[in-house]
């Protein structure tokens, strides 16, 4: 069983849905949580990084965590064709070792 | 925001030689950077730990001296690939960190380079 798992996709939306892109682990000592987000042959950029079960809001995203139940995930309000790419979950046990889910491909159809 | 560069961005070499990839922290000092690599369609995989001033620490499955790592300062680390073969071809991806945020150490990602061994 793979440390953390995340759905490869791919997800194709209508520009303006909501996308749920979800992760879960199986590591209860990770402490954080990231998304990034990658375009094609680029490196990733980070998205938004949270500690404690809960929401986090930034913008059109937000990042939830449920640590009871080992599962996150990042919501995008009024998806746009930009939002086009593949995001990636991470996590750190505490070393700054990342750990990476698969990513899903996700597209916006105008 | 903290910034990492990667050089060159893309190279393509013959079999059997040697390719060396930069990655710079451009307004940050980082004692540790990362070494990933991503095949396509698939994750990033850590290579290596790389930290200023001492040998590099590998992952498991990764040869050493395949992939030579040189952190001779707080700004710069490289990875050479030695002796490269059609199956080093790969987008290899290095990170940073600036510091803690909020007690994370958050990684800033340089842009990747990706190698082609013919």
């Amino acid at each position: 069983q793979k440390e953390v798992e995340q759905d490869p996709g791919p997800l194709s939306v209508p520009e303006g849905a909501i996308v749920s892109l979800n992760c879960t682990y199986s590591n209860s000592a990770f402490q954080y949580f990231m998304w990034y987000r990658q375009y094609s042959r680029k490196g990733p950029e980070l998205l938004m990084y949270t500690y404690s079960s809960g929401n986090k809001e930034d913008g059109r995203f937000t990042a939830q965590v449920d640590k009871s139940s080992k599962y996150i995930s990042l919501f995008i309000r009024d998806s746009q064709p930009s939002d086009s790419a593949t995001y990636l979950c991470a996590m750190i046990e505490g070393a700054q070792k990342l750990v990476f889910g698969q990513g899903t491909r996700l597209t916006i159809n105008p | 925001g903290a910034v990492v560069s990667q050089h060159p961005s893309w190279v393509i070499c013959k079999s059997g030689t040697s390719v060396k990839i930069e990655c710079r922290s451009l307004d940050f000092q980082a004692t540790t950077m990362f070494w990933y690599r991503q095949f396509p369609k698939q994750s990033l995989m850590l290579m290596a730990t790389s930290n200023e001033g001492s040998k590099a620490t590998y992952e498991q499955g990764v040869e050493k001296d395949k992939f030579l790592i040189n952190h001779a300062s707080l700004t710069l680390s490289t990875l050479t690939v030695t002796s490269a073969h059609p199956e080093d071809s790969s987008f290899y991806i290095c990170s940073a960190s600036a510091g803690p945020h909020s007690g994370a150490n958050v990684l800033t990602f340089g842009a990747g380079s990706r190698l082609t061994v013919l």
